[in-house]
């Protein structure tokens, strides 16, 4: 069964920082895809940014970029010139083959002003 | 704003109410998605409707039952809820296959 990985709870950065969010998953299928939600205290999930695991480029959406490693099984997101708005829990996400969405526990990221 | 309209925002219901979730989008997509969501936790999935047809239950108990009347419409009908069934009710949308869901706003559900 596939797992998905989301190792910091929280995490909690300066305004205008950069930040990482690390999240690594286990599956035996090759092609498949990952993504990245963010929930604000507004309760909406919000999709960041998706990738297509054949795709060897790292999807870049603005100041959010994906670092992914696929033998490595590793998808950290990235949040560049970070912003108030930008606290939420954030989910990384796998889609099945059913298309279904396996999500990782989620990581709450605080900007700090 | 959001494309996937959930009414009502919040609920409050006794044990014992019937009572109905609605989920509505107009982007042409022919997936829909119902998720319970606690608190600090990721959504659980619950039930997926495809072409309007149920495809997916994922043993949900029976005091939840989905109905999708067509393909813009899906429904959460509620019936002698338990207090452990009071959590945020997440509708989605996608494409049929690898596409993004796309998220309501939620229900925020209390059960007496």
């Amino acid at each position: 069964a596939q797992t998905v990985t989301q190792s910091q709870p929280e995490m909690s950065v300066q305004e205008a920082e950069t930040v990482t969010l690390s999240c690594t998953y286990d599956t035996s299928e090759n092609n498949y895809y990952l993504f990245w939600y963010k929930q604000p205290p507004s309760r909406q999930m919000i999709l960041v940014i998706r990738q297509e695991a054949y795709k060897q480029q790292n999807a870049t959406e603005n100041r959010f970029s994906v670092n992914f490693q696929k033998a490595a099984k590793s998808f950290s997101l990235k949040i560049s010139d970070s912003q108030l708005g930008d606290t939420a829990m954030y989910f990384c996400a796998f889609m099945d083959s059913n298309y279904q969405l396996i999500w990782g526990a989620g990581t709450k990221l605080i900007i700090k002003p | 704003d959001t494309e996937v309209t959930q009414t009502p925002k919040h609920l409050v219901m006794g044990m014992t109410n019937k009572k109905s979730l609605k989920c509505e989008q107009h982007m042409g997509h022919r997936a829909m998605y119902w998720y319970k969501q606690k608190a600090k936790k990721p959504p659980e999935l619950m039930f997926v409707y495809s072409y309007e047809k149920l495809s997916i239950n994922e043993s949900v108990p029976s005091r939840f039952s989905p109905e999708c009347p067509n393909s813009s419409l899906l429904n959460l009908h509620l019936h002698a809820l338990q207090p452990e069934d009071s959590a945020l009710y997440l509708c989605a949308s996608s494409q049929v296959g690898g596409r993004p869901q796309h998220f309501g706003d939620g229900t925020r559900l209390s059960i007496l």
